[in-house]
């Protein structure tokens, strides 16, 4: 399979316990995004890499959340000291240009 | 600040008929739009896109219309099948078909249930 991956699936977590999720996208491309969505809407734009560069961050991301890309390759998302609010799911996706290609998700269940 | 929205929440389609679903934006900077399917558990999946110089966009069973002085786009299914059944988010995006698709704004997404 050589689609987006995200791994875990699925995470549960006490509130203020930090998470990490990650992502390995398609190889030749050399753009990576992080979405959020929750329950009823779509997908919220969190930040995005150009190779190892993270070259923009929506206002969505708080200090409690960090991502890295640092080969160039896979993609960390961290979020630090959870909240119930963080509750979502998480989605990766890269592009070619002119189309974004998603993974199927990290689900965030923060209790 | 909704810049793009999917009034309608749910639509319900016959197997065999045409489904239309609508998607509005604000943002006059926007110059590409894409469709994408949603299944359950899995992640969105890339339909159809359409660039700010066209008006019409024909990929089989789909096409997207978009009418920029009404700021409207419609995603046209003909004929629809069961296995259409799904959410379907809008998007849009500044750049164009080269820098476009970086920072998508998506709409809230409308669930079309087929029914045999």
């Amino acid at each position: 399979d050589t689609g987006v991956s995200q791994d875990p699936r699925h995470k549960i977590t006490k509130r203020g316990q930090n998470v990490t999720f990650r992502c390995d996208p398609i190889s030749e491309h050399n753009r990576l995004y992080w979405y959020r969505q929750t329950l009823g809407q779509g997908p919220e734009f969190l930040t995005y890499f150009q190779n190892e560069a993270q070259l923009e961050k929506s206002r969505l991301l708080s200090d409690r959340f960090s991502a890295e890309r640092p080969k160039g390759s896979f993609s960390t998302l961290e979020i630090q000291r959870t909240e119930q609010g963080d509750s979502a799911m998480y989605l990766c996706a890269s592009s070619r240009p002119g189309e974004l290609f998603f993974g199927e998700g990290s689900r965030l269940t923060v209790l | 600040d909704q810049q793009v929205k999917q009034n309608s929440p749910s639509l319900s389609v016959q197997e065999g008929r045409i489904s239309i679903l609508n998607c509005d934006y604000t943002n006059s900077m926007f110059d590409y739009f894409l469709w994408y399917k949603k299944y359950p558990a899995e992640g969105p999946t890339f339909l159809i896109s359409i660039s700010s110089i066209k008006d019409k966009n024909e990929d089989g069973r789909f096409t997207v219309f978009l009418n920029k002085s009404a700021k409207h786009l419609s995603l046209h299914i003909v004929p629809s099948q069961p296995g259409d059944s799904a959410v379907y988010f809008c998007a849009a995006s500044v750049g164009g078909i080269i820098q476009g698709a970086q920072k998508l704004v998506f709409g809230q997404g409308t669930r079309l249930t087929i029914n045999p």
